[in-house]
This record gives C-alpha cells, structure tokens and sequence, in this order.
C-alpha cells in the first residue's frame, strides 16, 4: 500500500524559507501527478502546486514567486520550499498523489512567529 | 481561477438520512472533479475522482454525479462516521481550486 511520508521544520521566523519533503513508499514515483496543498487554521484548502507526470511543474500563481517544488526520483522524494514567510504561511501542509488525489500524507504544521 | 462554491456551506442531519451536497464551478470543467472527507485534526481523505468514480475502499454509500459546472455528491444514509467536512476540488485547469467546503453536523 502506498504511503506519502512528510517531513519539514514545524516553526520559521518571519523572512525565513519553509522546506518540507515527502517520501513515497510502497508504490512507484514515475507516472504520477504528485502536489503541494495546505490549510491554515480553521480554513480551508489551498494548492500550492504540482509535477504532473511528465515532469512539468505547476505553481499556484498567488505563491509563484516564492515556490520550488522539485523532486529527486532516486529517493523516491519531492520536496517543497517556499522563501520569505510571513504569518499568512502557518498552515498544515499536505504532499499528495494523483491528479484527481488518491493519497495523502499526514500534514506537517509549520507555524511561523517571531 | 476558477471558482467553485459549495452549497450548503454547513447542514444538519440525522442518522439514517440521505443528504446531498452541490458543487458548482464558473466554468466548466468536464468530469475532473473530485470530493474529500476531511475530519478535525486529520488529514482529508478522498472519496471520489473523475465526478463519480469512487476511490478504491470508499463505501457506496457515497456517489457522486455531474459534469460541466454543476456536480452533487450524496450520502445514501448517514452515520455517526459520516460527521465531518467536505470539499470539492476541480483539477481541469491550472490553478487547481477548492471548494469553500460544507460541514456536515448532528442534528
């Protein structure tokens, strides 16, 4: 069974850079759409971004010039970097698989405070 | 963007029920179109893809229907599992959007 594996630092100051990865185990990297989303407190869900199967990378245009979504395919891995955070950027977030997402990782909470 | 709205944003309902939840989108998006569970402090889970293709375990109890801008997602009878929030999210076009979610409680 496929499980999405996520891990990040859970606190950030403000103008800091939030790095997370997510490690796919049980199934194949290759062939799969595979994205960022995430949920600040009490609201709802928001795309970051995705690699479609292809290879192509996908950014939410309200995060584009702070995103990098990369991957690295002999670890089974991708990761996500968003630079210079504010408070607007404490959410849990969330690595999944699938275009019409199948799977789920466990979320990561990062909060950013000074 | 594409917008897509829930309606209800939040409902009651009681065991044994059948309840409906629409989504709408503002433009149309073929079938992509796909519906979440999501319980507090956990991570959401998916039911449906492609509209109304259940996720592999899913009960068919759920089911989904629509295409184009106008999609419903049913819940044949609730139960006390049932309780929680859901959302839609079309993955036809770049952004990739959500709905604002409905929140199903106990009546």
């Amino acid at each position: 069974q496929v499980q999405l594996q996520q891990w990040g630092a859970g606190l950030l100051k403000p103008s800091e850079t939030l790095s997370l990865i997510c490690a796919v185990y049980g199934g194949p990297f290759s062939g799969y759409y595979w994205s960022w989303i995430r949920q600040p407190p009490g609201k709802g869900l928001e795309w970051i971004g995705e690699m479609n199967d292809s290879g192509s990378i996908n950014y939410n245009p309200s995060l584009k010039s702070r995103v990098t979504i990369s991957v690295d395919t002999s670890k089974n891995q991708f990761s996500l970097k968003l630079s210079s955070v504010t408070a607007a950027d404490t959410a849990v977030y969330y690595c999944t698989r699938g275009q019409g997402i199948a799977i789920w990782g466990q979320g990561t909470m990062v909060t950013v405070s000074s | 963007d594409i917008q897509m709205t829930q309606s209800p944003s939040s409902l009651s309902a009681s065991v044994g029920d059948r309840v409906t939840i629409t989504c709408r989108a503002s433009q149309g998006i073929s079938n992509n179109l796909a519906w979440f569970q999501q319980k507090p402090g956990k991570a959401p889970k998916s039911l449906i893809y492609l509209a109304s293709r259940l996720q592999s375990g899913v009960p068919s109890k759920f089911s989904g229907s629509g295409s184009g801008t106008d999609f419903t997602l049913t819940i044949s009878s609730l139960q006390p599992e049932d309780f929680a929030t859901y959302y839609c999210q079309q993955y036809n076009t770049y952004p990739r959007t959500f709905g604002q979610g409905t929140k199903v409680e106990i009546k």
